[in-house]
């Protein structure tokens, strides 16, 4: 079935160090792909979104590009901050279903170390 | 403010009781979705509904059950007989999907901590 994987974390890093997350799906067809953010004890939010291949997704200094020959959809930041210390997730809609649902992969903790 | 609310935001529960978490939206969102959150695991669907009186299983549906009377509302129950119930549940909402392949943004609640005794 549908899968995602990510790396596992947690990552920890000092402020203003260039950060990427790895994410590869398994997938039939062309899945929608997403980045959740999940800052403590609260929710999860969208932080951006790619729906085919090649489409680059950003916000917030932000970014992953959708490689359908990879199967990937990496996330980078130039220059992380304290504030961006959360847990991320990596997570697809498969394209044959019409209900929305999401399939995630466990989640990476980020630390951002002043 | 439009936006999804859960409670409560703690909830500690006795082993063999049946309990109920709310998730109150007001975004006029057709769909609702159940997750569970374990540490290291991700969230998995428990249930979702894509229409008032209507809703199907997710991926681990056994030990708990739903109702969708209103739009705006879609409580959980965790029944005695989920094994394992302490997690941390979110809900979240989206507009209805109208076609396949077509996807629209789920905004998700602040989640309930339940903890069984």
């Amino acid at each position: 079935g549908d899968s995602v994987t990510q790396m596992e974390g947690p990552v920890t890093l000092s402020e203003e160090a260039f950060l990427t997350i790895n994410c590869t799906y398994t997938a039939t067809g062309y899945p929608s792909l997403f980045w959740y953010v999940q800052y403590p004890g609260e929710g999860l939010q969208l932080l951006l979104k790619a729906t085919k291949a090649d489409d680059k997704g950003s916000n917030k200094g932000f970014e992953a590009t959708y490689r359908k020959e990879t199967t990937s959809f990496h996330l980078e930041k130039g220059s992380v901050q304290v504030s961006d210390s959360a847990v991320y997730f990596c997570a697809l809609t498969p394209p044959r279903g019409s209900q929305g649902n999401l399939i995630f992969g466990k989640g990476t903790k980020l630390s951002v170390k002043p | 403010d439009g936006g999804i609310t859960q409670s409560p935001k703690y909830l500690f529960r006795k082993e063999g009781q049946n309990v109920t978490l709310s998730c109150e939206q007001n975004l006029n969102h057709d769909a609702m979705y159940w997750y569970r959150q374990d540490p290291g695991q991700g969230l998995r669907l428990i249930y979702y509904s894509q229409i008032v009186n209507d809703f199907q299983k997710g991926d681990i549906a056994e030990g708990y059950s739903v109702s969708r009377e209103k739009k705006e509302s879609f409580p959980l129950t965790v029944t005695s007989a989920q094994k394992n119930p302490t997690a941390f549940y979110l809900c979240a909402s989206s507009r209805q999907s109208l076609s396949r392949g077509t996807y629209n943004e789920q905004f998700f609640g602040p989640g309930t901590r339940l903890t069984v005794l």
